[in-house]
């Protein structure tokens, strides 16, 4: 599996827009990067995923570099309900995952 | 919400006693799977499965053995509870195409 490198923490002001980075050098051409995200107590939470087009949904946008070696997570409009750890996946069906970033959001 | 539900949410066992976690889905996903998250680590995969009597390992098996006689069940079973498996336990569903997860609320397991 393609291991991910993303920053420990990151802090953001609350209604700003935030950028995760993610450095995935080694991933293969078949491999889908993943994101998810966990709030204090719970389970993860799928967040989106892409190959290699940029993907939008409801939640954020995915920017996936152009030779795949790297992508960022956009939340558009920071809540303090978006404060929660992030992790980039990068492997098949068996998802693997790293100690994430956790994002704090300021007021 | 994808229905999926775990039992029981809290349990404190002794060393040496067998426990049973169960994770139960509503939306008859083929996909299922364990995992545990301890302090300062990301989660890691216990076993998964396929489908029924269908499962294999993940990265941490050791000392868990799962089953899943129904598309709807997949239970966890320590035989012998040990320190070490003090944990949060999760249980994930997946669609056909695996590329979404969702995930249960998870057990807290405290082995004393």
């Amino acid at each position: 599996d393609a291991k991910t490198t993303q920053p420990n923490s990151m802090e953001s002001n609350e209604e700003e827009p935030v950028h995760l980075p993610c450095n995935h050098s080694t991933i293969s051409g078949t491999d889908y990067i993943h994101w998810y995200r966990q709030l204090p107590s719970q389970g993860p939470e799928y967040v989106i995923h892409g190959l290699t087009s940029n993907v939008n949904n409801r939640m954020a946008s995915l920017a996936i570099a152009e030779d795949r070696k790297s992508s960022t997570l956009i939340l558009h409009r920071a809540t303090l309900r978006d404060a929660a750890v992030y992790y980039c996946i990068v492997n098949g069906e068996k998802l693997t995952f790293g100690t994430g970033t956790r994002l704090t959001i300021i007021p | 919400d994808a229905g999926i539900t775990q039992s029981p949410r809290h349990k404190v066992t002794e060393t040496g006693t067998p426990v049973t976690l169960r994770c139960h889905q509503t939306e008859n996903h083929r996909y299922m799977y364990w995992y545990r998250q301890d302090p300062g680590h990301g989660l890691r995969l216990i076993h998964y499965s396929y489908g029924v009597k269908d499962t294999d390992k993940g990265e941490v098996s050791d000392g868990y053995s799962v089953s899943r006689s129904k598309t709807e069940d997949f239970l966890l079973t320590l035989e012998s509870a040990t320190s070490s498996q003090t944990s949060v336990y999760f249980c994930a569903i997946a669609t056909i195409d695996f590329y979404e997860q969702y995930f249960g609320p998870g057990t807290r397991l405290t082995v004393t």
